[in-house]
C-alpha cells in the first residue's frame, strides 16, 4: 500500500482544465513532485509542486499543496495529455521516498 | 545531456537472484542521489532506494533485507541486486536520477526501464 493516495482515473474534455490530487500527511511537511508516463515509456517530470516546471514542460501544468493534498493542474488539456500522472514526496519521517497509485487521465 | 542506459536479466526462477545495472553517460555521480524504482504491472510506481557517493545508501524498508544497491565510479555506473524474488518481483524496474538538494526530492532523468519477470 502506498502512503500517497490518488484517484484512479480522471477525464477532462478536451481544452478544460483538471486537476489530479494526491492525497498524504507527508503534504503537510513536504512538496510533491509529479511525473506523466505514457503507455511503455519512462516517467517524464512535469512539475515540482512549488510551481516550478522542469524546461521544456508547457506552462498549462502547475503544481500546489494545500493541507495534506498536493494537486496537478492542467488548464487547457490538449489530447496529448492523456497519460497516467504519478505524485511522488519523502514519507512522513522525511527520511524514503513514496509514490502515489498513479491516476489515468483521459481527455473526452 | 545526461543519460540513463540500463541492463539485465529479464526472466528470473523464483529464489534467484536479480541483478540490474545502469550506466549514467553526461554526468558525474556528484551531486546527486542515483535511485532504483519498479513498477508493477498496471500498478503505480515504488522506489527500491537510492546511493549517494557521500550519504551512502538508502532503502525502501519493505525491501532492506533484499535489495542492495552498488556503484562502480570508475565506470559510473551503479547496481541493484534483489535476493530470494518471487512473483511478486514480476515488474519493469528503473534507474533514475534523483535530485536531494531541496524539497521536493524528484527524478528528473529514468532509465529506459527492464522488464524482469519471474517464473518457474
Amino acid at each position: 500500500s502506498s502512503e500517497l493516495s490518488q484517484d484512479p482515473t480522471v477525464s477532462v474534455a478536451l481544452g478544460q482544465t483538471v486537476r489530479i490530487t494526491c492525497q498524504g500527511d507527508s503534504f503537510r511537511t513536504y512538496y510533491a513532485s509529479w511525473y506523466q508516463q505514457r503507455p511503455g515509456q519512462a516517467p517524464v517530470l512535469v512539475n515540482l509542486g512549488k510551481n516550478r516546471r522542469p524546461s521544456g514542460i508547457p506552462d498549462r501544468f502547475s503544481g500546489s499543496r494545500s493541507g495534506d493534498t498536493a494537486s496537478l493542474t492542467i488548464t487547457g488539456a490538449q489530447a496529448e495529455d492523456e497519460a497516467a500522472y504519478h505524485c511522488g514526496s519523502r514519507d512522513t519521517s522525511g527520511h524514503y521516498l513514496v509514490f502515489g497509485g498513479g491516476t489515468k487521465l483521459t481527455v473526452l | 545531456q545526461v543519460q540513463l542506459q540500463q541492463w539485465g536479466a529479464g526472466l528470473l526462477k523464483p529464489s534467484e537472484t536479480l541483478s540490474l545495472t545502469c550506466a549514467v553517460h553526461g554526468e558525474s555521480f556528484s551531486g546527486y542521489s542515483w535511485s532504483w524504482i519498479r513498477q508493477s504491472p498496471g500498478g503505480g510506481l515504488e522506489w527500491i532506494g537510492d546511493m549517494d557517493l557521500s550519504e551512502g545508501t538508502k532503502y525502501n524498508p519493505s525491501f532492506k533485507s533484499r535489495a542492495t544497491i552498488s556503484v562502480d565510479t570508475s565506470k559510473t555506473q551503479f547496481s541493484l541486486k534483489l535476493s530470494s524474488v518471487t512473483a511478486a518481483d514480476t515488474a519493469v524496474y528503473y534507474c533514475a536520477r534523483t535530485d536531494t538538494t531541496m524539497d521536493p526530492y524528484f527524478f528528473d532523468h529514468w532509465g529506459q526501464g527492464t522488464l524482469v519477470t519471474v517464473s518457474s
